[in-house]
């Protein structure tokens, strides 16, 4: 299996402030078939069901707001909400869609300072 | 507009089999390169892949589940069903099922479904 590892488990940011998310995968996630990595990134508010925000890595799904950026290839990824709003606030999972079994991240949970 | 929504028990016993209905609409089960998934969540805790169909009807399963677990779709009704034998209290969860396309994660979730598992 490949073993999605988040840090930290959780973070408090000031609004307005960065927010920085990282992920690492036991192995790379990147085909070579089409040089794309197989990394996603949900975010979960309480009492929701995970929104995607980002795939292949760094392509922002439709209608995310373009604060959230995600960059990384092989085995280290990391997800950057340039500026904190409340809304933000929510449990951020990395998802790696390459092999079988699909794994996810034990989740950063983004509180407001 | 792709929707996909939950449904099914939300108390079983320990040792009876768990089927959770998945009815979504907004595309087909028929079409080249679709997929419904299910995944889990334990109360407070972190989102668990449990398996999925494809269009073709190719299955893939949690290998820690596999032997519990069953996927099929019925793609007249836009359902897709999926049943887990012999529940444990530690198979208390919100089940979802999702939509993905081929080389894509997924995109469009059900709300979710919490099944407690107790006696």
């Amino acid at each position: 299996d490949i073993v999605m590892t988040q840090s930290p488990d959780s973070l408090a940011v000031s609004l307005g402030e960065r927010a920085t998310i990282k992920c690492t995968s036991s192995r790379s996630i990147l085909s070579t078939s089409n040089n794309k990595n197989y990394l996603a990134w949900y975010q979960q508010k309480p009492g929701q069901s995970p929104k995607l925000l980002i795939y292949w890595a760094s392509t922002r799904e439709s209608g995310v707001p373009d604060r959230f950026s995600g960059s990384g290839s092989g085995t280290d990824f990391t997800l950057t909400i340039s500026s904190l709003q409340a809304e933000d606030v929510a449990v951020y999972y990395c998802h790696q869609h390459y092999g079988t079994p699909r794994t996810f991240g034990q989740g950063t949970k983004v509180e407001v300072k | 507009q792709i929707t996909l929504r939950e449904s099914g028990p939300t108390q079983i016993k320990p040792t009876e089999t768990l089927t959770v209905t998945c009815t979504f609409s907004g595309f087909s089960l028929t079409t080249n390169g679709v997929g419904v998934g299910w995944i889990r969540q334990p109360p407070g805790k972190a989102l668990e892949w449990l398996g999925h169909i494809y269009w073709d009807d190719d299955k893939r399963y949690s290998p820690s589940l596999e032997n519990r677990l069953t996927i099929t779709k019925d793609t007249a009704k836009n359902q897709v069903v999926l049943t887990m034998t012999n529940v444990d209290p530690a198979d208390t969860a919100t089940y979802f099922c999702a939509h993905r396309q081929t080389g894509r994660p997924f995109d469009s979730w059900g709300q979710g479904i919490l099944v407690t598992v107790s006696t």
